[in-house]
């Protein structure tokens, strides 16, 4: 069984501050997505990062793919109450139509 | 555009009792999933549907059951409720069998007293 650790879960800072979340896992996967969730809502996509060592940029999110395709990053420069969420990493083992294997999650609470 | 519609939205029921979840998309999707999302542990995959006329198991089947019934819908069904059932049901698809983004419904949230 995959496994995807994420941390830290839960992350509470001021407006303005900067923040990384981490995904980490010591399986390979040929992808791996990163989800955000708002209450009473599904998940809605982010991004998809395929190749080992790419950053995909989103405004003020940056998200990383390791260079051996096992761990992920996403960073916020200059986080803003709008970033409030639920981030989800999700790894895609590739091939078939398998499903993903979901990190935990991060709650992120952005202070005004 | 609806994308994945989850019905019902909210449910409670006694343990023993039976219910069908249904989703349908409107993408013309051909893969389907279905999750369930508890408190502490992200979420897991039920079942899935690469294709019409195709179901598979994922990491949590037991206690559930599926049916792909045409493209566009796919049902979960619970035929005897128990309350380690309780939790929150999300319906997915993605356009083909190779991993492609996965758009969600918005939740079946589901109580079993």
């Amino acid at each position: 069984t995959q496994l995807l650790e994420q941390s830290p879960q839960f992350l509470s800072i001021q407006e303005g501050e900067n923040l990384t979340v981490y995904c980490n896992s010591s399986s390979v996967f040929s992808s791996l997505q990163w989800y955000r969730q708002e209450p009473g809502e599904g998940p809605v996509l982010l991004v998809t990062v395929v190749t080992g060592g790419e950053v995909k940029k989103l405004k003020r999110l940056t998200f990383q793919f390791g260079d051996a395709r096992k761990d992920s990053s996403l960073h916020i420069t200059a986080a803003q109450p709008g970033d409030t969420g639920l981030y989800l990493c999700a790894g895609a083992s590739g091939g078939g139509a398998d499903g993903l294997t979901f990190g935990k999650g991060t709650h992120l609470i952005i202070q005004p | 555009n609806a994308g994945v519609t989850q019905t019902p939205k909210f449910q409670v029921l006694k343990t023993g009792q039976s219910m069908t979840l249904q989703c349908a998309q409107d993408m013309n999707h051909n893969s389907m999933y279905w999750y369930r999302q508890d408190p502490g542990m992200g979420l897991r995959l039920i079942y899935y549907s690469a294709s019409e006329g195709t179901t598979d198991k994922g990491e949590v089947p037991n206690g559930y059951n599926v049916s792909r019934l045409n493209k566009r819908e796919f049902s979960l069904r619970l035929e005897s409720a128990a309350p380690s059932q309780t939790s929150v049901y999300f319906c997915a698809s993605s356009e083909s069998n190779r991993v492609q983004p996965q758009h969600f419904g918005d939740g079946t949230r589901l109580s079993i007293l």
